[in-house]
């Protein structure tokens, strides 16, 4: 079982909707949790980190629930430029460890 | 000028030729990683390196090799390219949160 799990998708969605991504992980020894954004044919680039007591940037929303395992971003009022693959990330003492990545395609 | 720069950016080679993928970074970081990204399986890890003096294998490390050849400098090499080599190259460096990526290195072997 790959540490970082998350629904490939493709979620797809109207301009304005709100959407949800989740993420699990299963190595415990992760101990940061990161979302990246990575647009077609570029370089993944970091969107926001991850905290328990959960962390708000503009239409963005992260939680982490380290009971569960589980990651989730929340993106409101979905724009046209939101489209992109993001990625959960969790980082133990060594690497980062990547999840495949859930595709987001915002039409208008 | 971008914080980590990865030449070639693109690169055609043949089957069992060496091939070597430069990374040069001015964050000033001591982590460097080299990535692969295939479709459908994500970013996997080839080779990390926590300074000059430290380098480890990651999940995919055959075929590759690394050399650190200073704190800003880590370069990965296939010795004899195979064409299911063919993917996109990330290198990455970090101080062990936030990591920052080379915009890619598209390698094609034939």
């Amino acid at each position: 079982r790959k540490e970082v799990e998350q629904d490939p998708g493709p979620f797809n969605v109207p301009e304005g909707a709100t959407v949800a991504f989740n993420c699990t992980y299963s190595n415990s020894a992760s101990q940061s949790f990161f979302w990246y954004r990575q647009d077609c044919r570029k370089e993944p680039k970091l969107l926001m980190s991850v905290y328990s007591s959960g962390n708000e940037d503009g239409r963005f929303t992260a939680q982490l629930n380290r009971a569960s395992q589980y990651i989730s971003l929340l993106i409101r009022d979905s724009k046209l430029s939101d489209s992109a693959t993001y990625l959960c990330v969790g980082s133990g003492y060594s690497t980062l460890t990547f999840g495949k990545g859930t595709m987001l395609l915002v039409s208008p | 000028d971008a914080d980590v720069t990865q030449t070639p950016r693109n690169r055609i080679t043949k089957t069992g030729k060496r091939i070597m993928l430069e990374c040069s970074q001015t964050k000033g970081h001591d982590r460097m990683y080299w990535y692969r990204q295939d479709p459908g399986l994500g970013l996997r890890l080839i080779y990390y390196s926590f300074d000059v003096k430290d380098i480890n294998k990651g999940e995919i490390s055959d075929g590759y090799s690394v050399s650190r050849q200073a704190q800003a400098k880590f370069s990965l090499s296939l010795e004899s390219a195979i064409p299911n080599q063919t993917a996109l190259y990330f290198c990455a460096t970090s101080e062990g949160t936030e990591a920052f990526f080379g915009q890619g290195t598209r390698l094609t072997v034939v």
